[in-house]
């Protein structure tokens, strides 16, 4: 997984809760994003952050918030303002020599019960 | 009309056959195209990456990149069963915020 390590692997979630996803890369990369992965819809960007304590939204960002208090880590949190949470979520980053070239966790599948 | 067509498939092939993958674009901008092969329930891997047009060969992959057609293509010789994936197409255009934009992926099934 090219050092990028996302957990849990499964997650379920209950009407009205808040589930924080996590991401955490130890390639050194500036960059970091979330993708949301639904059936036959391929990647869409959800929030991705260029730089410490600075991000930017996606073009799918209702519903979600992020933060970047380190290199490091990247967290999602599904809030309950997103009503089809239901999705294969993916975290990347990107970074030195090559900037354009993301590389992948394995990413955490969300579940509503 | 989406800025990446990728068809969906299924595509189908005995084990040992040439396999060719496509996507289009409309937004002219992109420079660089990348391919990625996703196994079920796992995260996408990076398969080719190329900048601007032209041929790049990897081992029994080859990747094209036409840009006057907005076409790209990904080329596997003697496909095996471990090559069974969905495999995406990935365009960026190298400036600004750096994010990718991909297509919907094909599946793609090598049958033994």
């Amino acid at each position: 997984d090219g050092g990028i390590t996302q957990s849990p692997k499964y997650l379920f979630r209950k009407e009205g809760q808040n589930v924080t996803l996590s991401c955490e890369q130890n390639l050194n990369h500036d960059a970091m994003y979330w993708y949301r992965q639904d059936p036959g819809q391929g990647l869409r960007l959800i929030y991705y952050s260029q730089i410490v304590n600075d991000f930017q939204k996606g073009d799918i960002a209702e519903g979600y918030s992020v933060s970047r208090e380190k290199k490091e880590s990247f967290p999602l949190t599904v809030t309950s303002a997103q009503k089809n949470p239901t999705a294969f979520y993916l975290c990347a980053a990107s970074g030195g020599e090559a900037q354009n070239i993301q590389y992948f966790g394995a990413g955490t599948r969300l579940s509503v019960l | 009309q989406k800025e990446v067509e990728q068809d969906p498939g299924p595509l189908s092939v005995p084990e040992g056959a040439i396999v060719s993958l496509n996507c289009t674009y409309s937004n002219s901008a992109f420079q660089y195209f990348m391919w990625y092969r996703q196994y079920s329930r796992k995260g996408p891997e990076l398969l080719m990456y190329t900048y601007s047009s032209g041929n790049k060969e990897d081992g029994r992959f080859t990747a094209q990149v036409d840009k006057s057609s907005k076409y790209i293509s990904l080329f596997i010789r003697d496909s095996q069963p471990s090559d069974s994936a969905t495999y995406l197409c990935a365009m960026s255009e190298g400036t600004g915020r750096r994010a990718l934009t991909f297509g919907s992926g094909t599946r793609l099934q090598v049958q033994p």
